[in-house]
């Protein structure tokens, strides 16, 4: 089975921090994704990578940027938290080898900007 | 713009019939389709794939495509109780396979 996991469930910073969000994957998946969901306006994606050190910008990509330093880890930071970043962020993974790019979730983090 | 089309709902039915979600897609390139289970607060599983024309069936699950007509349905049987949650559909985007368009999502609500 494959598994994504995050750093935290639950997080709660400061406008003007700076946030660190963590996920691995154990499948040795070549794609990571970042998405934020909120309500009404479904997933959306924010970046994702399709190799070590390799990015492409999503649809949102303003205020975030992303690391990939090993296959198996996809970091995506908040450079300046704001109050308009509060959302379930999503990561997921997928692989070529499985023909149809099928994604899988890690559980999400709640984060709420205060 | 493509898009992934699917009506909020909510969709109400009894336990024990079928609940039929539906899914239309505008990307006429896209070949792969995948449904998606999300219970509330949680992250969304994967239920389905299918790129085939035709049904494909796993369990109480069927999947149909139609890419003549460019729709994508998941009909549940024997509905259950714990089916209760908002179905995401998705498509492939044509011009990046890696990437997935998404619906909105439908909430089903299965009436004990």
């Amino acid at each position: 089975d494959v598994k994504v996991t995050q750093s935290s469930r639950y997080l709660v910073k400061r406008t003007g921090e700076k946030v660190f969000l963590e996920c691995v994957q154990d499948m040795d998946h070549e794609n990571m994704f970042w998405y934020r969901q909120d309500p009404g306006l479904g997933l959306r994606l924010i970046y994702f990578s399709y190799d070590v050190k390799m990015k492409e910008k999503g649809d949102i990509p303003e205020g975030y940027s992303v690391s990939r330093e090993k296959k198996e880890r996809f970091s995506l930071i908040l450079e300046s938290a704001s109050t308009n970043q509060t959302s379930m962020y999503l990561c997921a993974s997928s692989s070529r080898d499985s023909g149809l790019y099928e994604q899988y979730f890690g559980p999400g983090t709640r984060l709420t900007v205060t | 713009q493509k898009e992934v089309e699917q009506n909020s709902g909510p969709l109400s039915v009894p336990e024990g019939a079928i609940a039929s979600l539906n899914c239309t897609y505008s990307d006429r390139g896209s070949q792969s389709f995948f449904w998606y289970r999300q219970y509330s607060g949680k992250s969304p599983e994967l239920i389905m794939s299918i790129y085939s024309n035709g049904d494909k069936e796993d369990g109480r699950f069927t999947a149909q495509l139609n890419k003549a007509s460019q729709y994508v349905s998941l009909l549940i049987r024997d509905s259950q109780p714990s089916d209760s949650a908002t179905y995401l559909c998705a498509a492939n985007n044509a011009g990046n396979n890696r990437k997935l368009i998404w619906g909105l999502g439908t909430s089903l609500a299965v009436n004990p």
